[in-house]
């Protein structure tokens, strides 16, 4: 059983569009992280979430924590070639535990 | 700041053989962590280590090793390598305060197991 779920798995979309990536739990973290990962490089972090119902933006992005900490969101807008990669989501459970993360959503966007 | 760096990235070994890859981080993080990464099965988690001295297994820990001498280095050994042991292995340090958690990945080493 996957402890973080994400959907979708994939995602095809044009440029200009918006999208929603989501990352769902049963089980509550302390803190979740959403990543990018690129083809033949690790994930890079791009925000961490600690506090539930938190809105955090980074230029077109959005990320919202859950009030429960159960789950998360990325919201994209207006996407842009340059967005497509592998996009992941981790928590931690509890101080001093390893991070988990769910299996991905590969976006493409094509101009 | 290099951050984590892993040696080497890409390594093909026969079946039976023993290797380590390296990992190393300058960043004074008290937590590292190796996960490999395959296609449809996203990051998995190996071992990690909470300091120098202390390490966990995590998801899929059969067929490795890792020790914790210092606060810098977490090297992971395949003892006998097997071809189930083909993917992109990711080494990462990590710090927690006060509830916030943040991870640092290295480039990964690709390894091929014939």
């Amino acid at each position: 059983t996957q402890l973080l779920e994400q959907s979708p798995q994939f995602l095809s979309i044009q440029e200009g569009e918006n999208l929603t990536v989501y990352c769902n739990s049963s089980s509550v973290f302390s803190s979740l992280q959403w990543y990018r990962q690129e083809p033949g490089e690790g994930p890079v972090l791009l925000v961490t979430v600690v506090t539930g119902g938190e809105v955090k933006k980074l230029k077109r992005l959005t990320f919202q924590f859950g009030d429960a900490r159960k789950d998360s969101s990325l919201h994209i807008t207006a996407a842009q070639p340059g967005d497509t990669g592998l996009y992941l989501c981790a928590g931690v459970r509890q101080a001093g535990t390893a991070l988990i993360f769910g299996k991905g959503t590969t976006l493409s966007v094509s101009s | 700041n290099a951050g984590v760096t892993q040696t080497p990235k890409f390594q093909v070994l026969k079946t039976g053989q023993s290797m380590t890859l390296q990992c190393a981080q300058d960043m004074n993080h008290e937590y590292m962590s190796w996960y490999r990464q395959d296609p449809g099965m996203g990051l998995r988690l190996i071992h990690y280590s909470v300091g120098a001295g202390i390490t966990d297994q995590g998801e899929v820990p059969n067929g490795y090793n890792v020790s914790r001498s210092t606060t810098e280095d977490f090297p992971l050994r395949l003892l006998s390598a097997a071809p189930s042991q083909t993917s992109v292995y990711f080494c990462a340090s990590s710090y927690q305060r006060g509830g916030r958690y943040e991870q640092y990945f290295g480039p990964g080493t690709r390894l091929t197991v014939t």
